[in-house]
């Protein structure tokens, strides 16, 4: 069975600095795909940021950047020059493989930014 | 290009009773995934519906079911409402297949009283 743990249910910065926002996850799997999607209170998921598993570089989109640690089964996100609008729920999100689009999501992490 | 619609957005329902969740995927779209997201349970899979045939289910009850048309358009069916049924229901899809990239709707707020 596939599990996704985020550790912090809560956590704020300031506008303008930096947080890390922690995921691990626990499978047998060897290719698998991670994500990191966001819930504003519109309530609508929004696609954060991918990572595939065989890939060991880590992927970047703009201000968010992950660190994945394949052998300790990590995969953290990095936003970089918080905006008032990164305000929402973050759920960590693990896929087994392409032709299973299941999600296995983690219970979120509720980011607030500080004005 | 139009996103993932659901219909209705809002719902109130009582105990007993059945309802039907629809979810318009993306043009081109072939695969609908529902979720339940509740407080307690967080996310949970429901089931995936590709070319019309359930591809994948999760751990629910048979009182929720599902449907995929030919248009790639789907309906959730939740028969003999509990008060645990209440819950955000969304809906996600993809092109399916050799597809990572899923677009999720607004989802559907079902209240059972």
């Amino acid at each position: 069975a596939q599990t996704v743990t985020q550790s912090q249910p809560e956590m704020s910065v300031q506008e303008a600095e930096t947080v890390t926002l922690s995921c691990t996850y626990d499978t047998s799997e060897n290719n698998y795909y991670l994500f990191w999607y966001k819930q504003p209170p519109s309530r609508q998921m929004i696609l954060v940021i991918r990572q595939e598993a065989y890939k060991q570089q880590n992927a970047t989109e703009n201000r968010f950047s992950v660190n994945f640690q394949k052998a300790a089964k990590s995969f953290s996100l990095k936003i970089s020059d918080s905006q008032l609008g990164d305000t929402a729920m973050y759920f960590c999100a693990f896929m087994k493989h392409v032709y299973s689009n299941q999600f296995y999501f983690g219970t979120g992490t509720s980011l607030t930014v500080i004005p | 290009k139009a996103g993932v619609t659901q219909t209705p957005r809002y719902l109130i329902k009582t105990r007993g009773q059945q309802v039907t969740l629809s979810c318009s995927p993306i043009s081109g779209h072939r695969s609908v995934s529902w979720y339940q997201q509740t407080p307690g349970q967080g996310l949970q899979f429901l089931f995936e519906y590709f070319s019309e045939t359930q591809r994948n289910k999760g751990n629910f009850p048979g009182r929720f079911s599902g449907r995929q048309f030919s248009n790639s358009r789907s309906e959730m069916n939740v028969s003999t409402l509990e008060l645990g049924d209440s819950a955000l229901y969304l809906c996600a899809s993809s092109f399916g297949g050799r597809s990572y990239e899923q677009y999720f709707g607004p989802g559907t707020r079902l209240t059972v009283t």
